[in-house]
């Protein structure tokens, strides 16, 4: 049952230039939504997260839109940097619950 | 941000032995963790979830009785892997989060089973 789906397993881009992963949800129950970066062999460290009552939050070179009526979630990486190649997690969440996307590889080439 | 503390961060045990893994919330109180499993090409898989003092809610599929996760305090979850075969080993991490907020995470545990 996969509530969060992340379709891309891959992303690459040129440094400098716009990245965009994308995220879809099907459980309307979900109201608050997050992003999450991750090393190997590292834990995930949060990056930005959004409530269900605003459709785009901004935090420096992240930025995460939201269309409550698409069920999807995106995240936005201006400009890109080489430092931000990781795995990407995108999670939905609803209270006692949390669930994660498959993940996006993106590779920021310098 | 807040912290959380996985303990230990890699770990080899042989087959048909247990393993415990300790997940702190250090400086803040945990209502809820969560403990996953990172399979190969990256996903991470949820297991189980845990309310302080409560019983945890396990995830399909995965057997309640080989992974023991107790949740005795608001700062302190363990997994216990019982009788480890070569096919648990993997990357085990756990987050925690204060009521209906972002979840912090653990640096995770590379369990290795021989």
């Amino acid at each position: 049952d996969q509530q969060v789906k992340q379709n891309s397993p891959s992303l690459s881009v040129q440094e400098g230039r716009i990245s965009i992963l994308n995220c879809d949800y099907t459980n309307s129950m979900f109201d608050y939504f997050l992003w999450y970066k991750k090393y190997p062999a590292e834990g995930p460290t949060f990056l930005i997260s959004i409530s269900s009552i605003k459709d785009k939050n901004e935090d420096g070179r992240f930025t995460v839109f939201l269309n409550k009526s698409a069920k999807h979630l995106s995240l936005h990486i201006v400009p890109s940097q080489p430092g931000d190649s990781a795995v990407y997690f995108c999670a939905a969440s609803a209270l006692g619950d949390m669930r994660f996307g498959a993940g996006t590889r993106l590779t920021v080439k310098p | 941000g807040a912290v959380v503390s996985q303990h230990p961060s890699w770990v080899i045990c042989k087959s048909g032995t247990s393993v415990k893994i300790e997940c702190r919330s250090l400086d803040f109180q945990a209502t809820t963790m969560f403990w996953y499993r990172q399979f190969p090409k990256q996903s991470l898989m949820l297991m189980a979830t845990s309310n302080e003092g409560s019983k945890a809610t396990y995830e399909q599929g995965v057997e309640k009785d080989k992974f023991l996760i107790n949740h005795a305090s608001l700062t302190l979850s363990t997994l216990t892997v019982t009788s480890a075969h070569p096919e648990d080993s993997s990357f085990y991490i756990c987050s925690a989060r204060y009521e209906n907020t972002e979840a912090f995470f653990g640096q995770g545990t590379r369990l290795t089973v021989v």
